[in-house]
Protein backbone atom coordinates (compact mmCIF):
# COMPACT_ATOMS: atom_id res chain seq x y z
CA UNK A 1 0.00 0.00 0.00
CA UNK A 2 1.21 3.68 -0.15
CA UNK A 3 2.54 4.80 2.87
CA UNK A 4 0.15 6.60 5.20
CA UNK A 5 0.44 8.63 8.28
CA UNK A 6 -1.62 9.30 11.06
CA UNK A 7 -1.05 11.16 14.21
CA UNK A 8 -1.18 8.50 17.06
CA UNK A 9 -3.98 9.78 19.11
CA UNK A 10 -6.04 12.39 19.27
CA UNK A 11 -8.80 14.16 21.43
CA UNK A 12 -11.89 16.10 21.77
CA UNK A 13 -15.07 16.81 23.34
CA UNK A 14 -18.82 15.64 22.61
CA UNK A 15 -20.68 17.36 20.22
CA UNK A 16 -17.94 18.85 18.57
CA UNK A 17 -16.81 18.24 15.27
CA UNK A 18 -13.79 16.26 15.12
CA UNK A 19 -10.95 16.43 12.08
CA UNK A 20 -8.88 13.42 11.67
CA UNK A 21 -5.90 13.93 9.11
CA UNK A 22 -3.52 11.41 7.05
CA UNK A 23 -1.08 12.11 5.05
CA UNK A 24 -0.13 10.15 1.99
CA UNK A 25 1.96 12.18 0.02
CA UNK A 26 3.46 8.49 -2.48
CA UNK A 27 -0.24 8.26 -3.27
CA UNK A 28 -1.30 6.89 -7.13
CA UNK A 29 -3.67 8.28 -9.46
CA UNK A 30 -5.99 6.00 -9.28
CA UNK A 31 -5.37 4.90 -5.19
CA UNK A 32 -8.63 5.25 -3.44
CA UNK A 33 -8.73 6.75 0.30
CA UNK A 34 -10.54 4.72 2.53
CA UNK A 35 -11.22 4.93 6.28
CA UNK A 36 -12.06 2.38 8.80
CA UNK A 37 -12.86 2.25 12.33
CA UNK A 38 -12.50 -0.26 15.28
CA UNK A 39 -14.36 -0.18 18.54
CA UNK A 40 -12.83 -1.54 21.74
CA UNK A 41 -12.94 -5.39 21.36
CA UNK A 42 -15.01 -5.09 17.81
CA UNK A 43 -14.12 -5.94 14.26
CA UNK A 44 -13.43 -2.85 12.15
CA UNK A 45 -16.10 -1.06 10.18
CA UNK A 46 -15.83 0.67 7.05
CA UNK A 47 -16.66 4.37 6.92
CA UNK A 48 -15.99 5.94 3.85
CA UNK A 49 -13.98 6.30 0.78
CA UNK A 50 -13.17 8.47 -1.69
CA UNK A 51 -10.56 9.13 -4.77
CA UNK A 52 -10.76 12.86 -5.59
CA UNK A 53 -13.96 14.53 -4.68
CA UNK A 54 -14.79 15.38 -1.42
CA UNK A 55 -17.50 12.64 0.13
CA UNK A 56 -20.60 12.34 2.31
CA UNK A 57 -22.11 9.63 4.12
CA UNK A 58 -24.55 9.39 7.09
CA UNK A 59 -21.31 8.53 9.48
CA UNK A 60 -18.79 11.05 7.74
CA UNK A 61 -17.31 12.95 5.29
CA UNK A 62 -13.90 12.57 3.67
CA UNK A 63 -11.96 15.99 2.47
CA UNK A 64 -9.41 15.62 -0.13
CA UNK A 65 -6.38 17.60 -0.38
CA UNK A 66 -6.51 18.97 -4.26
CA UNK A 67 -2.97 17.31 -4.64
CA UNK A 68 -4.18 14.24 -3.01
CA UNK A 69 -1.47 13.80 -0.82
CA UNK A 70 -3.50 13.99 2.45
CA UNK A 71 -6.84 13.99 3.70
CA UNK A 72 -9.20 14.58 6.40
CA UNK A 73 -12.27 12.57 7.81
CA UNK A 74 -14.42 14.55 9.41
CA UNK A 75 -16.96 13.16 11.94
CA UNK A 76 -19.52 16.49 12.30
CA UNK A 77 -20.80 15.89 15.73
CA UNK A 78 -18.72 13.87 17.88
CA UNK A 79 -20.54 11.23 20.53
CA UNK A 80 -19.16 9.09 22.83
CA UNK A 81 -19.89 6.01 20.51
CA UNK A 82 -17.24 7.56 18.22
CA UNK A 83 -14.25 6.69 20.49
CA UNK A 84 -12.29 4.12 18.11
CA UNK A 85 -8.94 3.58 16.76
CA UNK A 86 -9.32 5.45 13.34
CA UNK A 87 -7.55 4.09 10.31
CA UNK A 88 -6.61 5.74 6.95
CA UNK A 89 -6.12 3.19 3.91
CA UNK A 90 -4.66 3.28 -0.01
CA UNK A 91 -5.33 -0.49 -0.67
CA UNK A 92 -2.52 -2.00 -2.70
CA UNK A 93 -3.87 -2.30 -6.54
CA UNK A 94 -5.20 -5.40 -7.31
CA UNK A 95 -3.85 -7.05 -4.37
CA UNK A 96 -6.80 -7.01 -2.77
CA UNK A 97 -5.86 -6.60 0.53
CA UNK A 98 -6.35 -3.46 3.08
CA UNK A 99 -3.49 -2.92 5.24
CA UNK A 100 -3.84 -1.60 8.62
CA UNK A 101 -1.54 0.68 9.88
CA UNK A 102 -1.30 1.66 13.98
CA UNK A 103 -4.04 4.24 13.28
CA UNK A 104 -5.63 7.51 15.34
CA UNK A 105 -6.87 6.70 19.12
CA UNK A 106 -10.03 9.40 19.55
CA UNK A 107 -10.72 9.78 22.89
CA UNK A 108 -14.31 11.69 22.82
CA UNK A 109 -14.45 13.60 26.58
CA UNK A 110 -18.32 14.20 27.86
CA UNK B 1 -29.92 -9.92 8.19
CA UNK B 2 -26.79 -10.09 6.63
CA UNK B 3 -23.72 -10.49 8.07
CA UNK B 4 -20.42 -12.18 9.20
CA UNK B 5 -20.20 -14.86 12.09
CA UNK B 6 -17.21 -15.86 14.31
CA UNK B 7 -17.57 -18.57 16.91
CA UNK B 8 -16.55 -18.24 19.50
CA UNK B 9 -16.16 -15.01 21.04
CA UNK B 10 -13.60 -16.65 23.22
CA UNK B 11 -11.34 -19.68 23.01
CA UNK B 12 -8.93 -21.25 24.86
CA UNK B 13 -6.08 -23.79 24.33
CA UNK B 14 -3.38 -25.63 25.71
CA UNK B 15 -0.19 -24.72 23.84
CA UNK B 16 0.19 -27.96 21.23
CA UNK B 17 -2.96 -28.00 20.17
CA UNK B 18 -4.47 -27.07 16.69
CA UNK B 19 -7.26 -24.90 16.97
CA UNK B 20 -10.09 -24.27 14.38
CA UNK B 21 -11.57 -20.74 14.04
CA UNK B 22 -15.03 -20.45 12.39
CA UNK B 23 -16.10 -17.94 9.94
CA UNK B 24 -19.45 -17.74 7.80
CA UNK B 25 -21.17 -14.98 5.79
CA UNK B 26 -24.58 -14.73 4.72
CA UNK B 27 -23.98 -11.55 2.17
CA UNK B 28 -23.16 -13.69 -0.50
CA UNK B 29 -19.73 -12.42 -1.00
CA UNK B 30 -16.86 -14.14 -2.91
CA UNK B 31 -13.51 -12.69 -1.06
CA UNK B 32 -13.01 -13.84 2.27
CA UNK B 33 -10.25 -12.77 4.59
CA UNK B 34 -8.24 -14.05 8.04
CA UNK B 35 -6.76 -11.03 9.91
CA UNK B 36 -4.77 -11.05 13.10
CA UNK B 37 -4.51 -8.02 15.79
CA UNK B 38 -2.32 -7.54 18.46
CA UNK B 39 -2.50 -5.87 21.27
CA UNK B 40 -2.15 -2.03 20.38
CA UNK B 41 -1.28 -3.09 16.69
CA UNK B 42 -2.79 -2.84 13.65
CA UNK B 43 -4.61 -6.25 11.80
CA UNK B 44 -1.81 -8.34 9.68
CA UNK B 45 -3.75 -10.40 7.24
CA UNK B 46 -3.14 -14.34 7.58
CA UNK B 47 -4.91 -15.46 4.09
CA UNK B 48 -7.61 -14.54 2.07
CA UNK B 49 -9.72 -16.18 -0.12
CA UNK B 50 -11.04 -14.48 -3.49
CA UNK B 51 -13.28 -17.47 -4.57
CA UNK B 52 -14.55 -21.08 -3.74
CA UNK B 53 -11.51 -23.88 -3.82
CA UNK B 54 -8.79 -21.38 -3.65
CA UNK B 55 -6.89 -19.30 -1.21
CA UNK B 56 -3.87 -17.24 -0.97
CA UNK B 57 -0.95 -16.68 1.59
CA UNK B 58 -1.12 -13.06 3.39
CA UNK B 59 1.76 -11.68 5.13
CA UNK B 60 1.54 -14.30 8.16
CA UNK B 61 0.68 -17.23 7.14
CA UNK B 62 3.24 -19.50 8.40
CA UNK B 63 1.62 -21.59 11.35
CA UNK B 64 -1.64 -21.46 9.69
CA UNK B 65 -3.97 -23.32 7.60
CA UNK B 66 -7.40 -22.69 5.71
CA UNK B 67 -10.09 -24.50 3.38
CA UNK B 68 -12.82 -22.60 1.31
CA UNK B 69 -14.83 -25.47 0.09
CA UNK B 70 -18.18 -23.01 0.68
CA UNK B 71 -18.74 -19.67 -0.50
CA UNK B 72 -20.44 -18.95 2.90
CA UNK B 73 -17.83 -20.77 5.08
CA UNK B 74 -13.73 -19.95 5.30
CA UNK B 75 -12.54 -21.70 8.57
CA UNK B 76 -9.02 -21.03 9.93
CA UNK B 77 -6.91 -23.74 11.91
CA UNK B 78 -3.64 -22.48 14.13
CA UNK B 79 -1.71 -25.20 14.29
CA UNK B 80 0.81 -25.90 16.75
CA UNK B 81 3.70 -24.35 14.41
CA UNK B 82 2.27 -21.03 15.17
CA UNK B 83 5.02 -20.00 17.51
CA UNK B 84 2.76 -17.50 19.37
CA UNK B 85 -1.16 -17.68 18.86
CA UNK B 86 -2.53 -16.17 21.41
CA UNK B 87 -4.50 -12.44 19.67
CA UNK B 88 -7.64 -11.12 18.51
CA UNK B 89 -8.79 -13.29 14.61
CA UNK B 90 -11.16 -11.34 12.65
CA UNK B 91 -12.50 -13.02 9.34
CA UNK B 92 -13.46 -10.24 6.83
CA UNK B 93 -15.01 -10.59 3.39
CA UNK B 94 -15.85 -8.39 0.21
CA UNK B 95 -18.37 -8.42 -2.70
CA UNK B 96 -15.47 -9.69 -5.08
CA UNK B 97 -11.94 -10.63 -5.48
CA UNK B 98 -9.49 -8.47 -6.80
CA UNK B 99 -10.90 -5.35 -5.89
CA UNK B 100 -9.21 -2.85 -3.96
CA UNK B 101 -12.18 -0.52 -3.71
CA UNK B 102 -15.29 -0.33 -1.25
CA UNK B 103 -16.39 -2.29 2.05
CA UNK B 104 -14.56 -5.16 3.87
CA UNK B 105 -16.98 -6.31 5.83
CA UNK B 106 -15.77 -7.99 9.34
CA UNK B 107 -17.52 -9.86 11.90
CA UNK B 108 -16.91 -9.59 15.84
CA UNK B 109 -13.79 -11.37 16.11
CA UNK B 110 -12.55 -14.55 18.26
CA UNK B 111 -10.19 -13.73 21.08
CA UNK B 112 -7.90 -16.94 21.34
CA UNK B 113 -5.75 -17.59 24.12
CA UNK B 114 -3.29 -20.12 24.11
CA UNK B 115 -2.08 -21.57 27.84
Amino acid sequence: DAKTTQPNSMESNEEEPVHLPCNHSTISGTDYIHWYRQLPSQGPEYVIHGLTSNVNNRMASLAIAEDRKSSTLILHRATLRDAAVYYCILPIQGAQKLVFGQGTRLTINP
Amino acid sequence: DGGITQSPKYLFRKEGQNVTLSCEQNLNHDAMYWYRQDPGQGLRLIYYSQIVNDFQKGDIAEGYSVSREKKESFPLTVTSAQKNPTAFYLCASSIRGGVTVGEQFFGPGTRLTVL
